[in-house]
């Protein structure tokens, strides 16, 4: 299996508060990803990371920031969290060839 | 702007019953398509990677295979550890980065 991890795996927090979600992993690859995956729309990219302190915005990026200061971490941010956030955040790397997906974090806004 | 739709949106098989899953796609550049699965709870697994048409690659009772317009997943004799979600995404290249989208998914339930 991928060395693949994500902190916390699950969060309950209320409207209004930052929110900070962390990747890590132990492959090197170069590329790192944030989706978020609702019913009905399937997986959805939030931000992507293509190296050390590069990242872009995906499809759903409004209301989220990312950092990656080292090749093995990579960070989600949601600095004021909403009702709409809340969803299952998943981390993926790939080497361009394979993609693979962390556990997961339930986050649940209130 | 890329799109990736699979169908069925769900399907119940007879364990032993063969059938097949579909993704259709539209995306400018294609590097790569891939099927995952995924188990509740859980992130999507990966299965195969195809990247041109013709091609086709097989693990245990799944087979995929790839044309110009779409992807199958064939699953040959099923059995009720192959319930899941199937997923399917396109990969293209932009700005020198690997930008995947996804299909919602097909929901396969397998039973005995």
């Amino acid at each position: 299996d991928a060395g693949i991890t994500q902190s916390p795996r699950h969060k309950v927090t209320e409207t209004g508060t930052p929110v900070t979600l962390r990747c890590h992993q132990t492959e090197n690859h170069r590329y790192m990803y944030w989706y978020r995956q609702d019913p009905g729309h399937g997986l959805r990219l939030i931000h992507y990371s293509y190296g050390v302190k590069d990242t872009d915005k995906g499809e759903v990026s409004d209301g989220y920031s990312v950092s990656r200061s080292k090749t093995e971490d990579f960070l989600l941010t949601l600095e004021s969290a909403t009702s709409s956030q809340t969803s299952v955040y998943f981390c993926a790397i790939t080497n361009g060839n394979e993609q693979f997906f962390g556990p997961g974090t339930r986050l649940t806004v209130l | 702007e890329d799109q990736v739709t699979q169908s069925p949106e769900a399907l119940r098989l007879q364990e032993g019953e063969s059938s097949s899953l579909n993704c259709s796609y539209t995306v400018s550049g294609l590097r790569g398509l891939f099927w995952y699965r995924q188990d509740p709870g859980k992130g999507p697994e990966f299965l195969f990677t195809l990247y041109s048409a013709g091609e086709e690659k097989e693990k245990e009772r799944l087979k995929a295979t790839l044309t110009k317009k779409e992807s199958f997943l064939h699953i040959t004799a099923p059995k009720p550890e192959d319930s899941a979600t199937y997923l399917c995404a396109v990969q293209k290249v932009s700005g020198g980065s690997y930008i995947p989208t996804f299909g919602r998914g097909t929901s396969l339930i397998v039973h005995p």
